[in-house]
């Protein structure tokens, strides 16, 4: 079974500052890994995904993820917050059975 | 990128009736769609998955007979709460795959019920 940790349930950043939201998960085969954000009463939508390819993942809206198989994590970035990062970011995993396991989300808040 | 929407966004319903809630992929056919359940300010929990033509495979601790899950084409799938209770007021949300695990998921914009 697979499992996924986010560390901070909630991250504050100044806007044009470093944004680093946690995770670290748990798999017995190699998984595939997924962010994805969500804004408030709507649904998620993909931001990036590792699926064994190269470690380091570049999605939309200027994030990345690199996967560091040592460590068994798959951490977040973005070099400059913007006000409009401001969301819920979940961190999930997937082993190979389409199922997805979510974390329990980190709450980003730009502060002006 | 692709597309699901689900209907309605937003219901309001008396203790004990039923509510459908429906949810459509619109730019491709989804061999695997998925029910999860959000309460307020916590992460998604996977209630169910469902296959196009076959009985949906429930999560551990989920009634089947509280919410019946239907999966009748490639593109639509629907979740029925039945007799529903205030304690299932929550954020549902539907997602839908291509059967291939290293693909995404693609979520719809999810359905906020209220049980009075």
């Amino acid at each position: 079974a697979q499992s996924v940790t986010q560390l901070g349930s909630h991250v504050s950043v100044s806007e044009g500052a470093l944004v680093l939201l946690r995770c670290n998960y748990s798999s017995s085969v190699p998984p595939y890994l997924f962010w994805y954000v969500q804004y408030p009463n709507q649904g998620l939508q993909l931001l990036l995904k590792y699926t064994s390819a190269a470690t380091l993942v570049k999605g939309i809206n200027g994030f990345e993820a690199e996967f560091k198989k040592s460590e068994t994590s798959f951490h977040l970035t973005k070099p400059s917050a913007h006000m409009s990062d401001a969301a819920e970011y979940f961190c999930a995993v997937s082993d190979g059975d389409e199922k997805l396991t979510f974390g329990t989300g980190t709450r980003l808040t730009i502060i002006p | 990128g692709a597309v699901v929407s689900q209907h309605p966004s937003r219901v309001i319903c008396k203790s004990g009736t039923s509510v459908k809630i429906e949810c459509r992929s619109l730019d491709f056919q989804a061999t695997t769609m998925f029910w999860y359940r959000q309460f307020p300010k916590q992460s998604l929990m996977l209630m169910a998955t469902s296959n196009e033509g076959s009985k949906a495979t429930y999560e551990q601790g989920v009634e089947k007979d509280k919410f019946l899950i239907n999966h009748a084409s490639l593109t639509l799938s629907t979740l029925t709460v039945t007799s529903a209770h205030p304690e299932d007021s929550s954020f549902y949300i539907c997602s839908a795959g291509t059967g291939l695990s290293s693909e995404t998921q693609y979520f719809g914009p999810g359905t906020r019920l209220l049980v009075l």
